[in-house]
């Protein structure tokens, strides 16, 4: 099976601006998660979609937005761009069997945004 | 609340000796515990789980882990290091009676010299 994949790898942008990524599933795969990389806050988690409805949320701010589609794809919007939204941001896949938790997830590459 | 501490930063060991990568974690219900490994430009791998049962578990690329549930830690360990298990290592839990979503680590960085 092909990967989880995100588009695009890279993106400048300027403060104020607004981008939008996207996160491609592992085939069969319903739940999407996205998580932002930092040096210094490390991992975070933004949200997690499931058929199309967000189920979870991180404690980031209403700039940050996503939606799934019917067919898993998923996409995560930042609005106002400020210098420290910088950061890899990663999207990660996966299969659970309910609300158990007890699914590993699967990550794509990143899209490594810059804000100047 | 969930949490995950590793306390180690960086991790060097030689070749070909054991290692150690460090984590505890704190939940308020049962752990799902997760090690994931991360090379540079890549996104996270996932290496192994713990949910239920025997608390040596045992993974990918030769990784196994052991569940402690009295110390609330599940460190990562192999028996012989190979220079290409270099890279940023993470502990992840989730709570399986309370939890919404994972909790990751703040990362260890594991260097094997040769």
């Amino acid at each position: 099976k092909a990967g989880v994949t995100q588009t695009p790898r890279y993106l400048i942008k300027t403060r104020g601006q607004q981008v939008t990524l996207s996160c491609s599933p592992i085939s069969g795969h319903r739940s999407v998660s996205w998580y932002q990389q930092t040096p210094g806050q490390g991992l975070q988690f933004l949200f997690e979609y499931f058929s199309e409805t967000q189920r979870n949320k991180g404690n980031f701010p209403g700039r940050f937005s996503g939606r799934q589609f019917s067919n898993s794809r998923s996409e995560m919007n930042v609005s106002t761009l400020e210098l420290g939204d910088s950061a890899l941001y990663l999207c990660a896949s996966s299969y659970p069997p309910g609300r158990s938790g007890d699914y590993e997830q699967y990550f794509g590459p990143g899209t490594r945004l810059t804000v100047t | 609340a969930q949490s995950v501490a590793q306390p180690e930063d960086q991790v060097n060991v030689a070749e070909g000796n054991p290692l150690t990568v460090k984590c505890t974690y704190s939940v308020s219900g049962n752990p799902y515990l997760f090690w994931y490994v991360q090379y540079p430009n890549r996104g996270l791998q996932f290496l192994l789980k713990y949910i239920t049962g025997d608390n040596l578990v045992k993974g990918s690329y030769g990784f196994e882990a052991e569940f402690n549930k009295s110390q609330t830690s599940f460190h990562l360990k192999k028996p012989s290091a190979l220079v290409s298990d270099s890279a940023l290592y993470f502990c992840a839990v989730r709570d399986a009676d309370y939890g919404q979503n994972f909790v990751f680590g703040p990362g260890t960085r594991l260097s094997v010299l040769p």
